[in-house]
């Protein structure tokens, strides 16, 4: 495996369900990311980790719940979640730069996820 | 509130032309820029990142940057069919967190065979 994983592609579950979401990197990056992509919305940033410890979280509701056992596994458990929450969740990492320096992000393939 | 304008397009152009993507943003201090590019029903792939003022050149794409009027822009030269994508322009926060992109809706191009 190359690059960074997710799994499942797609996903339907229902409103009262509990369900995961993975991500795994195997490029030997720092930081790992989720992201939402909707329809019509920006890219929107919910979590990040580096080096497994949280240094974001984007007033992302407690429905959703990142856990990252270490830098190259992230999780986004999913709980009673709404209808809105339908969307596209990427994650992604990077190598971190210090200073003014930027981050690259390479993406995963993506979650679809529908709720009912 | 960032933000990241883009025109959402379509933006169409013949094969062999010149596709100009424009992006403004409003963090006067952000230092870094990037753009993406996803292709539907894929994952965003950079492209480019520039962060000096000026132009910065990839094969046939060029990023612009002028940061006194808080624009960005990528010319694609000689555009394929293979570049019909949405690009996606993003900034990088200039507050204290290392990881904040602030991503624009993006630019859906078409190249027109």
């Amino acid at each position: 495996e190359t690059g960074v994983t997710q799994t499942p592609r797609h996903l339907v579950m229902g409103m009262t369900n509990k369900k995961s979401l993975k991500c795994e990197q195997h490029l030997g990056h720092n930081a790992m990311y989720w992201y939402k992509q909707s329809a019509k919305k920006p890219l929107e940033l919910m979590f990040v980790y580096n080096f497994k410890e949280q240094t974001e979280n984007n007033s992302v509701p407690s429905r959703f719940s990142p856990e990252c056992p270490n830098s190259s596994h992230l999780f986004l458990h999913l709980h009673t979640l709404q209808p809105e929450d339908s969307a596209l969740y990427l994650c992604a990492s990077s190598q971190t730069r210090g200073g003014s320096g930027a981050n690259v992000l390479t993406f995963g393939a993506g979650s679809r996820l529908t709720v009912l | 509130q960032k933000e990241v304008e883009q025109n959402s397009g379509p933006l169409s152009v013949p094969e062999g032309a010149i596709a100009s993507l424009n992006c403004t943003y409003s963090d006067r201090g952000s230092q870094s820029f990037f753009w993406y590019r996803q292709y539907s029903g894929k994952s965003p792939e950079l492209i480019m990142f520039i962060y000096s003022n000026g132009d910065k050149e990839d094969g046939r794409f060029t990023a612009q940057l002028n940061k006194a009027s808080q624009y960005v822009s990528l010319l694609i030269r000689d555009s394929q069919p293979s570049d019909s994508a949405t690009y996606l322009c993003a900034v990088k926060d200039s507050g204290g967190s290392n990881y904040k992109l602030t991503f624009g809706k993006g630019t859906l191009l078409t190249v027109n065979p």
